[in-house]
C-alpha cells in the first residue's frame, strides 16, 4: 500500500528522446509536486499542482511538461532529453494547498540517466 | 525568499556516540521547519517538524531538534546513534504565510555511522 508511487524507478535513455515519469498517490491529497535532486543531492521544487491546477512552475524549461489527469496523478513528460536532465526526480503530495507545513509524502524517486 | 544552509556535507561518527547536524535558515517571514531523512535508494521521510509551541521537538527514533529564533537555527541531535541511522538528512523550511507554499531544502548532510 505505497502512499506515493512513481514509475519507473530507473530510466536510462539517449539524448534527444522523449520520456515520461508517472506518479500516483492514494492518500486522497489535493496537492502534488515534482522535485529534482541533482548529483550533489540538492533538492529543488519544479512544479506544484492543486486539484489538477498548476500552482508553481519554478522556471523549468518548456521541455518539461507536467500533466495531472486527476488529483491522484501527476505525470512528468520530458521532451528532447539533455545530459543535464540526469537526476533523481521525486514526486510528493500533501493534504491540500495550505498544509505543506504538516507533512509532504515523497515517492521513492526515479533515477533518470541520459546518455 | 528563504534559504537553508547545512554546512556539513558529511558527518562521520562512531556507533553510540552523540551527533549534531547543523541547520541554519534565512527568511524575512516566519517559517515552519522540518528535518527529512533519506535512507539509501529510498525517498524522503519526515523525521520531525517545528510548527509552533515548544521549541524542542522530538522524533520517535530518538532524534530531537531545537528551534532557535535568535540564531535562526534548527540543529538536529541524537545522544547515541546506531548503524541504522546512516542516511542523508535534509533540513527544510516553508513560509508560514503560505504565499509560496513550497519546501526549501538544504543541501543535505550525510550521517555515516561507523561500528
Amino acid at each position: 500500500d505505497t502512499a506515493v508511487s512513481q514509475t519507473p524507478k530507473y530510466l536510462v535513455t539517449q539524448m534527444g528522446n522523449d520520456k515520461s515519469i508517472k506518479c500516483e498517490q492514494n492518500l486522497g491529497h489535493d496537492t502534488m509536486y515534482w522535485y529534482k535532486q541533482d548529483s550533489k543531492k540538492f533538492l529543488k521544487i519544479m512544479f506544484s499542482y492543486n486539484n489538477k491546477e498548476l500552482i508553481i512552475n519554478e522556471t523549468v524549461p518548456n521541455r518539461f511538461s507536467p500533466k495531472s489527469p486527476d488529483k491522484a496523478h501527476l505525470n512528468l513528460h520530458i521532451n528532447s532529453l539533455e545530459l543535464g536532465d540526469s537526476a533523481v526526480y521525486f514526486c510528493a503530495s500533501s493534504q491540500d494547498w495550505g498544509t505543506v507545513h504538516t507533512e509532504a509524502f515523497f515517492g521513492q524517486g526515479t533515477r533518470l540517466t541520459v546518455v | 525568499a528563504q534559504s537553508v544552509t547545512q554546512l556539513d556535507s558529511q558527518v562521520p561518527v562512531f556507533e553510540e556516540a552523540p551527533v549534531e547536524l547543523r541547520c541554519n535558515y534565512s527568511s524575512s517571514v516566519s517559517v515552519y521547519l522540518f528535518w527529512y531523512v533519506q535512507y539509501p535508494n529510498q525517498g524522503l521521510q519526515l523525521l520531525l517538524k517545528y510548527l509552533s509551541g515548544s521549541t524542542l521537538v522530538e522524533s520517535i527514533n530518538g532524534f530531537e531538534a531545537e528551534f532557535n529564533k535568535s540564531q535562526t537555527s534548527f540543529h538536529l541531535r541524537k545522544p547515541s546513534v546506531h548503524i541504522s541511522d546512516t542516511a542523508e538528512y535534509f533540513c527544510a523550511v516553508s513560509d508560514r504565510g503560505g504565499a509560496t507554499n513550497k519546501l526549501i531544502f538544504g543541501t543535505g548532510t550525510l550521517l555515516a555511522v561507523q561500528p
